[in-house]
């Protein structure tokens, strides 16, 4: 069965500093994954995705995720965080013929002033 | 409007009362995804429609469920006899497919059904 694991609850980063949201993910085949962000009251908003390439992808917003295959990680990361970034993260993973999206639990990123 | 659009966005209901949520997604989109959100979990798939068909309901929790999109463009996610452990969030997304298999999909505010 396929699955996307996000370790932690809550990221706390202070602005200006570099986050990571960390996600791992175990699926059959190649993986095709999604990072999606939910803010309070609003639906979620595609960040990036990978599908093939560069393992290096780049975002919205100054985001960018990091694909790695031996470790089945795909963290997101940005060099300089906003308070404005405050928000709850999602990882998701596409998975069988419908192309349906694995989502992980989230990671509530908090970024204090 | 450009994004997808539910309604309505806050739903309370008597447990035993049927239920109906709308989505309309984005004009032209092929791809309709209904998920279900419980409190503090990720989204959870429940059904997927090509245009009118209904690909795959393999994520629905009972009979209970039931959605269709007759025209291949608003749907509608059915509840009958609604209980608790229906309250949840309800999101909706559609996606296009014309440029590649693995395109994002577009999330609507969600619907927020919950159970008395």
């Amino acid at each position: 069965a396929q699955s996307v694991a996000q370790p932690e609850d809550q990221v706390n980063v202070a602005e200006g500093n570099p986050l990571t949201v960390k996600c791992t993910y175990s699926v059959s085949g190649n993986p095709y994954l999604f990072w999606y962000v939910q803010y309070p009251n609003r639906g979620l908003q595609f960040l990036l995705k990978y599908i093939t390439g560069d393992n290096l992808v780049k975002g919205s917003y100054g985001f960018e995720a990091e694909f790695n295959k031996s470790q089945t990680s795909f963290h997101l990361k940005k060099p300089s965080a906003l308070v404005s970034d405050s928000a709850l993260y999602f990882c998701a993973a596409a998975g069988g013929a419908t192309n349906k999206l694995i989502f992980g639990t989230g990671t509530l990123l908090a970024v204090q002033p | 409007g450009a994004g997808v659009s539910q309604s309505p966005r806050y739903k309370v209901a008597k447990r035993g009362q049927d239920v109906a949520l709308r989505c309309d997604p984005i004009s032209g989109h092929v791809s309709l995804f209904w998920y279900q959100q419980a409190l503090g979990q990720g989204p959870e798939f429940l059904t997927y429609f090509q245009n009118e068909a209904q690909l795959d309901k393999s994520g629905l929790p009972s009979d209970r469920f039931f959605a269709e999109r007759p025209e291949g463009s608003v749907s509608t996610l059915k509840i009958q006899r609604t209980q608790q452990e229906d309250s949840a969030v309800y999101l909706c997304a559609s996606s296009s497919r014309t440029s590649g298999f693995y395109n994002e999909q577009f999330f609507g505010p969600g619907t927020r059904l919950t159970v008395l």
